[in-house]
């Protein structure tokens, strides 16, 4: 079965550079969504999109923003880079665009901010 | 791959042993609820859920309880085998929310 499938894999940027993660759901999925997990934590909610329309916002920097387009994929662009910034960066996609729909989730995108 | 879950609790377990992972969620409203399975390098996977009007389910191997009262769920994993060993996550959300909020994770391991 067809899985959520995220690229980069790994990337690796300097402090104040900018970085682009894509994230391509599950077909038919209409809801993605977007975490961070840094070594040793649970996954924190950044952002979710429904129908192409951010539906909830979570810890996400200003930093940060993302869409999802009309194939439903969707970006995550991260400009100035911390040193913080390094973490895994997950989506996730599921069918139905309220809670009672599990989530599920790429291989994720480690970055690393040197 | 990452290395997921350096100062997570851990449970360690004899292989074939049942384990009992539980999880303390925050929210009174939550109405819906994932066990999540992350081995290192990957993303979580989907274990089982249940909704609030339940208060126990079966799958394969696993079985998930939830304590409203005491805001409590439990994910329990019969004859545990060495590809059980793992971080598990429980997470939370609503109805209404496109968000769902994760728990702090246990590392399982099993001993052969």
């Amino acid at each position: 079965a067809a899985g959520v499938i995220q690229s980069p894999r790994h990337l690796i940027k300097e402090k104040r550079e900018t970085a682009t993660l894509k994230c391509y759901p599950i077909p038919r999925h209409d809801t993605v969504y977007w975490y961070q997990q840094g070594p040793g934590q649970d996954p924190q909610f950044l952002i979710s999109f429904y129908e192409k329309m951010q539906s909830d916002k979570g810890s996400i920097p200003d930093r940060f923003s993302a869409q999802q387009f009309s194939d439903y994929h969707s970006e995550l662009n991260m400009s100035s880079l911390e040193l913080g910034d390094s973490a895994l960066y997950f989506c996730a996609s599921s069918s139905s665009g309220t809670g009672h729909s599990p989530l599920h989730f790429g291989n994720g995108t480690r970055l690393t901010v040197t | 791959g990452e290395s997921v879950g350096l100062h997570l609790p851990t449970l360690s377990v004899q292989e074939g042993d049942n384990s009992i992972i539980n999880c303390a969620y925050s929210n009174s409203a939550s109405d819906y609820f994932i066990w999540y399975k992350q081995e290192s390098g990957k993303g979580p996977q989907f274990i089982i859920d249940i909704r609030s009007n339940m208060d126990k389910r079966q799958g394969q191997r696993v079985t998930v309880l939830l304590n409203k009262t005491v805001k409590h769920l439990s994910l329990q994993i019969a004859a545990t085998q060495p590809g059980d060993s793992a971080v598990y996550f429980c997470a939370e959300t609503t109805d209404s929310s496109y968000k769902l909020i994760f728990g702090s994770g246990t590392r399982l391991l099993v001993r052969p």
